[in-house]
């Protein structure tokens, strides 16, 4: 596939349990960025990285979540204690180079649903 | 308080009508892009808008950037059914990577 993909597509976990969130982006694509999208509201940034390291992760909320990029391909966020505000899609982008003016190409997202 | 504010954040209209959405800020910005979101998918680019005054028409879409590029709008005419959607415009903070992102108008068009 020429796009990004995201997996799971949905997710279901309870209150207090550990989650990881797959995103596979465009081959060659050397940046890459992850959104939280509520019911109703715009992607909210999270952490953009370049290459294999973390250039800004202003975004992430709280040191529950982190994620890595270790090859500079595929990213992992992960999700620790799960509350149930962070319910919500979790959205991954990669653009060809860096910065925000270049095109985000986006996967279908992961509906994380924490009960 | 957004950066971004969108409206209007809901409009249905019947199908061949003309409907314009508008994305504004107290904040002026380098560009701001428009961007299509459908259910169940991510946001897809439609536009880049760059120049302060910029027209660009694609299709049966016209983007506009305000003069002072604080504002943007986006117009629709004859809007189609295959033109529902969630639409979102995003600007970058100029002093990092990240792209501020308005709430989104949802659009349904009814055949």
């Amino acid at each position: 596939g020429a796009g990004v993909s995201q997996t799971p597509s949905n997710k279901v976990t309870e209150k207090g349990k550990y989650v990881e969130l797959r995103c596979d982006p465009i081959s060659g694509h050397t940046a890459l960025y992850w959104y939280r999208q509520s019911l109703g509201q715009g992607p909210e940034f999270l952490i953009y990285f370049q290459g294999t390291g973390a250039a800004d992760d202003s975004g992430l909320p709280n040191d529950r979540f982190f994620a890595v990029r270790p090859e500079g391909s595929v990213s992992t966020l992960k999700i620790q204690r799960t509350e149930r505000g962070d319910s919500a899609v979790y959205l991954c982008a990669s653009t060809m180079g860096g910065g925000p003016q270049e095109t985000q190409y986006f996967g279908p997202g992961t509906r994380l649903l924490v009960l | 308080t957004q950066l971004l504010e969108q409206s209007p954040q809901f409009l249905s209209i019947q199908e061949g009508e003309n409907l314009t959405v508008y994305c504004n800020s107290s904040s002026v910005f380098s560009s701001l892009q428009w961007y299509r979101q459908e259910p169940g998918e991510g946001p897809v680019l439609l536009v880049t808008v760059v120049t302060g005054g910029e027209v660009k028409k694609l299709k049966r879409l016209t983007f506009q950037f305000g003069d002072a590029r604080k504002d943007s709008s986006l117009h629709i005419t004859a809007a189609q059914p295959g033109d529902t959607g969630l639409y979102l415009c995003a600007g970058p903070l100029t002093s990092n990577y990240q792209l501020i992102w308005g709430a989104g108008t949802k659009l349904i068009i009814k055949p």
